[in-house]
């Protein structure tokens, strides 16, 4: 089983629309939870850092956490056509030496 | 543009060739970390250097080796590479070891080995 899985997509929407993006993983230790938005030919930028259970929200954006379930997600709401690109979800057990997940690719449709 | 910059952007090389990718940051950050970034692959983390010292080798092949100067500098000296070595060269940087503003990364270097 890999420690961290998400679903690579592509994920299409139309502009608009609430996006649900998620990972599991397996590793009980995670408790330092990150997201980050990648956009073709450029490096990943940090979007939500999250410790522990729980909710965080910055603008359009909201992070989810469910430790019981390993199991967080990522929504974005009012989706924009500039909100397409990759996103990865990263975790830690020690807010060191995050591991990654392969990332889903979304698509907003104007 | 971002506090991290990475040159060169696209790197050609032949498997007998070797050549450098440098990485900077000018954010004061005293972790620096290189990424190997393949297409559907998670980010595959290839070395840790905290106030330039070598905290983790993620048991890289030692035709790649790193150099770090300085907090502000990071290299990766690349020789004899495989065609499966080709892939996005993610140089990162981070406050400390342990973060809790994540990681800033640079563009990337996107490598291609003939």
């Amino acid at each position: 089983q890999k420690e961290v899985e998400q679903d690579p997509g592509p994920l299409s929407v139309p502009e608009g629309a609430i996006v649900s993006l998620n990972c599991t993983y397996s590793n009980s230790a995670f408790q330092y939870f990150m997201w980050y938005r990648q956009y073709s030919r450029k490096g990943p930028e940090l979007l939500m850092y999250t410790y522990s259970s729980g909710n965080k929200e910055d603008g359009r954006f909201t992070a989810q956490v469910d430790k019981s379930s390993k199991y967080i997600s990522l929504f974005i709401r009012d989706s924009q056509p500039s909100d397409s690109a990759t996103y990865l979800c990263a975790m830690s057990g020690n807010g060191q030496n995050f591991v990654f997940g392969p990332g889903t690719r979304l698509s907003v449709l104007p | 543009e971002t506090g991290v910059t990475q040159t060169p952007r696209h790197l050609v090389m032949g498997m007998t060739n070797k050549k450098s990718l440098k990485c900077e940051q000018h954010l004061g950050h005293n972790a620096m970390y290189w990424y190997k970034q393949s297409a559907k692959k998670p980010l595959e983390l290839m070395f840790v250097y905290n106030f330039k010292e070598q905290t983790e080798n993620n048991s890289v092949p030692s035709r790649f080796s790193p150099e770090c100067p300085n907090s502000s500098h990071l290299f990766l000296h690349l020789h004899t590479l495989q065609p499966e070595d080709s892939a996005l060269y993610l140089c990162a940087s981070s406050q400390d070891l342990q973060t809790s503003y994540g990681y800033t990364f640079g563009s990337g270097t996107r490598l291609t080995v003939v």
